[in-house]
């Protein structure tokens, strides 16, 4: 049971490039999110998908895209890398969305724009 | 506007001590309050939650306390162990009433270091 995967774990970009990161699910939630974690500031939301098809935008949605077209996985597109983007991401993912004790979170992915 | 607050980025205690790790929020509308530990190049991790309806909730070695009066609330770790080492982050979260919840809102963390 691998739980909620990322990948990659780490990437290093230039500023202007574009990729995607993947996060994937087996456990058949309806909701999953994508955070991203800076020194000091703790964990804030980017965009999150409550089902298959549907998306919405957090804290910090500026300068990424996500798409949720199955169930299990949740896309985070970065379409033109600036410096800010350097975080780590945090996708997770919870049944219903209610609860959050049962939330699952990915090991990260460190991102380093340069 | 941050509505989750620790304002202390670090502390260290000695093995066996108790750890008292706090929290300060300012929506009074949040209905529950979770701690969440995470361990370096790991994801954050589920530990402990409470109710907004209740003022303490315990689980082995770990108690958290609320304090709605005072928008506060406490992680308290008996006896503290090595392997308590990590950042721990306060987290709230509202109740829809059409159903669901609003999105978690986290705190900056607290690092702690346990020291044997």
């Amino acid at each position: 049971n691998a739980g909620v995967t990322q990948t990659p774990k780490f990437r290093v970009l230039k500023t202007g490039q574009s990729m995607t990161l993947l996060c994937a699910q087996d456990m058949n939630h309806e909701y999953m999110y994508w955070y991203r974690q800076d020194p000091g500031m703790g964990l804030r939301l980017i965009h999150y998908s409550v089902g298959e098809g549907t998306t919405a935008k957090g804290e910090v949605p500026d300068g990424y895209n996500v798409s949720r077209l199955k169930k299990q996985n949740f896309l985070l597109g970065l379409e033109s890398a600036a410096p800010s983007q350097t975080s780590v991401y945090f996708c997770a993912s919870s049944g219903t969305g209610v609860g959050w004790t049962e939330a699952f979170f990915g090991q990260g992915t460190r991102l380093t724009v340069v | 506007d941050q509505q989750v607050k620790q304002n202390s980025p670090s502390l260290s205690v000695q093995e066996g001590r108790i750890s008292i790790l706090n929290c300060d929020y300012t929506n009074s509308m949040f209905d529950y309050f979770l701690w969440y530990k995470k361990y370096p190049a790991e994801g954050p991790t589920f530990l402990i939650s409470i109710s907004s309806i209740k003022d303490k909730n315990e689980d082995g070695r770990f108690t958290v306390f609320l304090n709605k009066s005072a928008k506060h609330l406490s992680l308290h770790i008996v006896p503290s162990q090595p392997g308590d080492s990590a950042v721990y982050f306060c987290a709230a979260y509202k109740i829809l009433t059409q159903g669901g919840s609003e999105k978690l809102v986290f705190g900056k963390g607290t690092k702690l270091t346990v020291n044997p």
